[in-house]
């Protein structure tokens, strides 16, 4: 079975400074999808990022990268220039590489993060 | 809607009660799945339909949960005889069914049972 593993339950940052959090997951298979999701306070999860797993480049979008290490299978989140607003639960997720949508996500437990003014 | 709406926000149960959640997705989602979010924890999956299909119910707990969809749009999960256990926060998300990505979820309705 697959498992995803946040090692972090908190984290804090400087506003407009840098912070990575960390994922680490665990899977026999090798076409699959990874996800962060931010939950603020509302509790909706809000898709930040996503990674293919055949795709060797790391996914961007804007302030928000990853470092996607296939072979370590760890999938980092990096928040540049941090904000006020990013203040939230981030969660990793993973999806098998299933044709369609049929496939559910599995969760890490999530990295708390403040944002410090 | 422009978005997936659950219904209610808050529910309080007393033990042994039953309840019913309501999930009303993005028209046209084929997709749509239930998550349970315990307090301070990643949610977890319970439960998947594809339009008025439930292919896949190996996340629910036991046999106290039960999930339809029955004109392949609006969801209800209903949780019988509630227990403290059941205690959490209840997601629904749908897709179009054409991506492995795309999940829009909902708000979530927070249960406890006292």
């Amino acid at each position: 079975a697959q498992t995803v593993t946040q090692s972090q339950p908190e984290m804090s940052v400087q506003e407009a400074e840098t912070v990575t959090l960390s994922c680490t997951y665990d899977t026999s298979e090798s076409d699959y999808y990874l996800f962060w999701y931010k939950q603020p306070p509302s509790r909706q999860m809000i898709l930040v990022i996503r990674q293919e797993a055949y795709k060797q480049q790391n996914a961007t979008e804007n302030r928000f990268s990853v470092n996607f290490q296939k072979a370590a299978k760890s999938f980092s989140l990096k928040i540049s220039d941090s904000q006020l607003g990013d203040a939230a639960m981030y969660f990793c997720a993973y999806r098998r590489g299933l044709g369609g949508s049929q496939g559910n996500l599995i969760f890490g437990k999530g990295t708390k993060l403040s944002v410090k003014p | 809607g422009a978005g997936v709406s659950q219904s209610p926000r808050y529910k309080v149960a007393k033990r042994g009660q039953d309840v019913a959640l309501r999930c009303d997705p993005i028209s046209g989602h084929v997709s749509l799945f239930w998550y349970q979010q315990a307090l301070g924890q990643g949610p977890e999956f319970l439960t998947y339909f594809q339009n008025e299909a439930q292919l896949d119910k190996s996340g629910l707990p036991s046999d106290r949960f039960f999930a339809e969809r029955p004109e392949g749009s609006v969801s209800t999960l209903k949780i019988q005889r509630t227990q403290q256990e059941d205690s959490a926060v209840y997601l629904c998300a749908s897709s179009t069914g054409l991506l492995p990505y795309g999940y829009t979820f909902g708000s979530g309705t927070r249960l406890t049972v006292v």
